[in-house]
């Protein structure tokens, strides 16, 4: 089933660890992106890809990176995680066309930072 | 700064229509987003506004105002699958989504 792949779904981790969430899509969809999503707030981008090769930083950028090799995969790694960094992650894709914006997400990952 | 304002919680009733409002200031605009999202889910689309009026997908509506930066989503004919949270988001000038904290609607049997 075509779609976005997202791991690990669920991960408790130990401050000051690194950690990599992975993310596949196969919809050879150009654009991807990185969201976190935590309770009374909306969506905040973290970082962005246009295309395979480019990235950018979104409004959340801080403690975070990202990797665009091809265009299929999108991982985004923290470097040293912190408490503040416990939330839910969903990478998302479009097919880049900026007028209609629709977005494909993933399932999710869920991060505990202790 | 840019806003997307959305109630927290709505409740009604199965079968019975629901509208949950959306009022935005961004800078720039290039149309706005409904989402659903179940708990525990990922966020799916609903609509899209570019243009204002009414723009009807069978049981759910989208409208706009964009003189009076404002949005609705209308639910007909709620069933409880529609228990979900419904989230607007706005595309700026610089094509980036601005997205609300999202409206939880609670159906009740």
């Amino acid at each position: 089933i075509a779609g976005i792949t997202q791991a690990p779904t669920s991960q408790i981790l130990a401050a000051g660890r690194r950690m990599t969430l992975r993310c596949t899509q196969d919809m050879r969809h150009n654009a991807m992106y990185w969201y976190r999503q935590d309770l009374g707030l909306g969506l905040r981008l973290i970082h962005y890809s246009n295309t395979a090769g480019t990235t950018g930083k979104g409004e959340v950028p801080d403690g975070y990176s990202v990797s665009r090799a091809n265009t299929d995969d999108f991982p985004l790694t923290l470097a040293s995680a912190v408490p503040s960094q416990t939330s839910v992650y969903f990478c998302a894709s479009s097919d880049g066309d900026a007028n209609t914006g629709e977005l494909f997400f993933g399932e999710g990952s869920r991060l505990t930072v202790l | 700064g840019q806003n997307i304002d959305q109630p927290t919680e709505m409740t009604a009733t199965e079968g019975a229509i629901v509208q949950i409002n959306c009022t935005y200031q961004t800078s720039g605009f290039n149309g706005l987003f409904w989402y659903q999202q179940h708990a525990g889910e990922a966020p799916t689309f609903l609509s899209y506004n570019v243009l204002d009026g009414l723009e009807e997908k069978g049981r759910f509506s989208s409208f706009l105002s964009r003189s009076k930066g404002y949005s609705y989503l209308l639910l007909k004919e709620l069933q409880m699958k529609d228990s979900a949270s419904y989230l607007c988001a706005v595309m700026d000038s610089n094509y980036q989504l601005i997205w609300g904290a999202g409206t939880k609607l609670i159906i009740k049997p």
